[in-house]
């Protein structure tokens, strides 16, 4: 199976500024790559998809980079309701594996 | 709007059985795939099973293959989840997801989880 790895487990950033959250594929997945966050308590909502591809309704503070096995998830100008758990998750083939995920918190 | 209740968890004893079921509304279920995802405590998501539109295809993570069975109703618009012969290591909140588009792919809507506790 494919092992995705987060980087970093957790990382602080102050509201305003920018954030980037690292996933790597340990084969190529072309672009078939997705981004979720998750706050506490609530369902896990779909960020990006083809790696660069924003779901319905998210803001374009969000952006989403690379192919093969390095992508970038970007958080440009942080609100507090971006403070959460992030996952990447490679839906090449099967299984499909998601991240350890990476914590987002307030500096 | 997208609605995914899931229900059926609950406390059971190792080896013992339990049916999850998933409402799904404000969408055409039957043309979508579906998936179950886990997350056991202070752990991260897992992928559990996945099933077409048509449940012509399903797959399943290996720690499971054998145990659980994915089904759904297209017409009472229900994704189910039999499990048996629950492990502690199953305990997890498992939650309901609709494919973006066909499988494998990415998931555009999440239900709120139904939590699972295998433990005597």
């Amino acid at each position: 199976e494919i092992v995705m790895t987060q980087s970093p487990a957790t990382l602080s950033v102050s509201p305003g500024e920018s954030a980037a959250l690292s996933c790597r594929a340990s084969q190529s997945v072309d672009r078939n790559l997705a981004w979720y966050y998750r706050r506490p308590g609530q369902a896990p909502r779909l960020l990006i998809y083809g790696a660069s591809t924003r779901a319905t309704g998210i803001p374009a503070r969000f952006s989403g980079s690379g192919s093969g096995t390095d992508f970038t998830l970007t958080i440009s100008s942080l609100q507090s309701e971006d403070f959460a758990v992030y996952y990447c998750q490679h839906y090449s083939k099967w299984p499909i594996t998601f991240g350890q995920g990476t914590r987002l918190e307030i500096k | 709007e997208v609605q995914l209740l899931e229900s059926g968890g609950g406390l059971v004893q190792p080896g013992g059985s339990l049916k999850l079921s998933c409402a799904a509304s404000g969408f055409t279920f039957s043309s979508s795939a579906m998936t179950w995802v886990r997350q056991a405590p202070g752990k991260g998501l897992e992928w559990v099973a996945a099933i077409s539109g048509s449940a012509a295809t399903i797959y399943y993570v290996a720690s499971v293959k054998g145990r659980f069975t994915i089904s759904r109703d297209n017409s009472k618009n229900t994704l189910s989840l039999q499990m048996h012969n629950l492990r502690a290591e199953d305990t997890a909140v498992y939650f309901c997801a609709k494919g973006l588009r066909a499988l494998p792919g990415a998931y555009d809507y999440w239900g709120q989880g139904t939590l699972v506790t295998v433990s005597s």
